[in-house]
């Protein structure tokens, strides 16, 4: 059964830190998707890829956050450095064909003390 | 913004039909309704999608009204499994469009 797969799982870090999430989407999706989860905001989209190219990025705070795809079987999302307010739910979803369906990995859960 | 309004929260007897609405009187031509849920502590997980038609697949019905400005889910024996939050969406079809969620249901299902 392919899933998206997400690592690591849970990450607590101190403020000013270097934070490092990745995703390894379903083989054969080639659209990615960033969202952050939190109780305040709900689930919000951070970034998104097609063919490894970024084509949004706008939900993304651009001074700390950077995603990329260096292949087409991982992505990346990085803080740095890294606040509490940063602290959250990410979740990574790959785009299936047959609906256009996101399936959704099962999120990194973020604490920044 | 969401383009969506649904109730927050929703208690249904186990085996019992469950149906969940949502509102979407902006919705344009060429946008779908999608349901999501989110099990607790899970990723979201697509349930069914439908333009104007009702459909039906493993795991729920969609009824959509004929002016398209709302729908129902259906989970016709509500199990303790399918206790979650449920979002509604709109959206085009077209897979580059990200999905904008809401505050969606929270869908209690007791014993």
């Amino acid at each position: 059964d392919a899933r998206v797969t997400q690592t690591p799982r849970h990450k607590v870090t101190e403020m000013g830190q270097e934070v490092t999430m990745r995703c390894q989407p379903i083989l054969g999706h080639n659209t990615v998707f960033w969202y952050r989860q939190t109780m305040m905001q709900g689930l919000e989209l951070l970034a998104y890829f097609r063919n490894r190219a970024p084509l949004d990025d706008s939900g993304m705070p651009k001074d700390r956050f950077s995603a990329e795809m260096p292949d087409a079987t991982l992505a990346t999302l990085k803080i740095q450095p890294s606040e509490p307010r940063d602290s959250a739910v990410y979740f990574c979803a790959s785009l299936g064909q047959q609906y256009n369906e996101q399936f959704f990995g099962p999120g990194t859960r973020l604490t920044v003390l | 913004d969401a383009k969506t309004t649904q109730p927050p929260s929703m208690d249904c007897a186990e085996g019992r039909a469950a149906n969940l609405p949502c509102n979407h009187s902006t919705i344009s031509g060429n946008e779908y309704v999608y349901w999501y849920r989110q099990i607790h502590s899970q990723g979201p997980q697509y349930i069914i999608h439908g333009l104007k038609n009702n459909e039906t697949n493993e795991m729920a019905s969609l009824i959509i009204t004929e002016d398209r400005k709302s729908s129902t889910l259906i989970l016709p024996h509500a199990t303790l499994r399918d206790t979650a939050v449920y979002y509604c969406i709109v959206r085009p079809y077209s897979g580059n469009t990200p999905l904008v969620f809401g505050k969606g249901t929270r869908l209690s299902v007791i014993a």
